[in-house]
């Protein structure tokens, strides 16, 4: 069974950069499928934020432009999510997911997700 | 960039009955690159139907979806009391290459 957990802080300060790691079990991050980060600010809707594949290859939300950086650690088996200059409207729940093999582009399982509030 | 949008905004029915959960593109959608997610309250999204039209893991029959283009459609054909939860239509697409969600159906109980 596949299971993901993130962690990191929980309240990061404006301006600063906010980390996340996505530890994946029962399933290698080297099998060939994608991972991702999804968020939702309280209250509101879904928005993907980025993915990568165990090659280091990503993609990201154009939205976030440079503010975004995904990368893998495979001997650890996880991933992380930095997100730089953060503001208020960075505040969400942030999900890590597992998407599907190339051509295959839905999120499979996901992380219970982790609250990440920005504020002094 | 493609808009996904969701009618209705929520949906108030009563178990037992069917419900219908419209998803529309603001351009044409290739049908194996839309999903669709259940959200209950404090939980992650689960996937539903992947395809516009199949299944996931261990997903009743009685979910079901449809369409093709811009339109696409989630039935619930006779609703349990754990389905009423918040809906997503998810797409991708590839100009450029990146995931847009609906802004969600709430179903709520009647």
């Amino acid at each position: 069974q596949v299971q993901l957990q993130e962690s990191g802080p929980g309240l990061v300060k404006p301006s600063e950069t906010l980390s996340l790691t996505c530890a994946v079990s029962g399933h290698s991050i080297s099998s060939g499928y994608y991972w991702g980060w999804i968020r939702q600010p309280p209250g509101k809707g879904l928005e993907w934020i980025g993915h990568i594949h165990h090659s280091g290859s990503t993609y990201n939300n154009p939205s976030l432009k440079s503010r975004v950086t995904i990368s893998v650690d495979t001997s650890k088996n996880q991933f992380s999510l930095k997100v730089s200059s953060v503001t208020a409207a960075d505040t969400a729940v942030y999900y890590c997911a597992r998407r599907g093999l190339v051509g295959i582009y839905y999120f499979d399982y996901w992380g219970q997700g982790t609250l990440v509030t920005v504020s002094s | 960039e493609i808009v996904l949008t969701q009618s209705p905004g929520t949906l108030s029915l009563s178990p037992g009955e069917r419900a219908t959960l419209s998803c529309r593109a603001s351009q044409s959608v290739t049908s194996s690159y839309l999903a669709w997610y259940q959200q209950k309250p404090g939980q992650a999204p689960r996937l539903l139907i992947y395809g516009a039209s199949s299944r996931a893991t261990d997903i009743p029959d009685r979910f079901s979806g449809g369409g093709s283009g811009t339109d696409f459609t989630l039935t619930i054909s006779r609703l349990e009391p754990e389905d009423f939860a918040v809906y997503y239509c998810q797409q991708y697409g590839s100009s450029p290459p990146m995931y847009t969600f609906g802004q969600g159906t709430k179903l709520e109980i009647k």
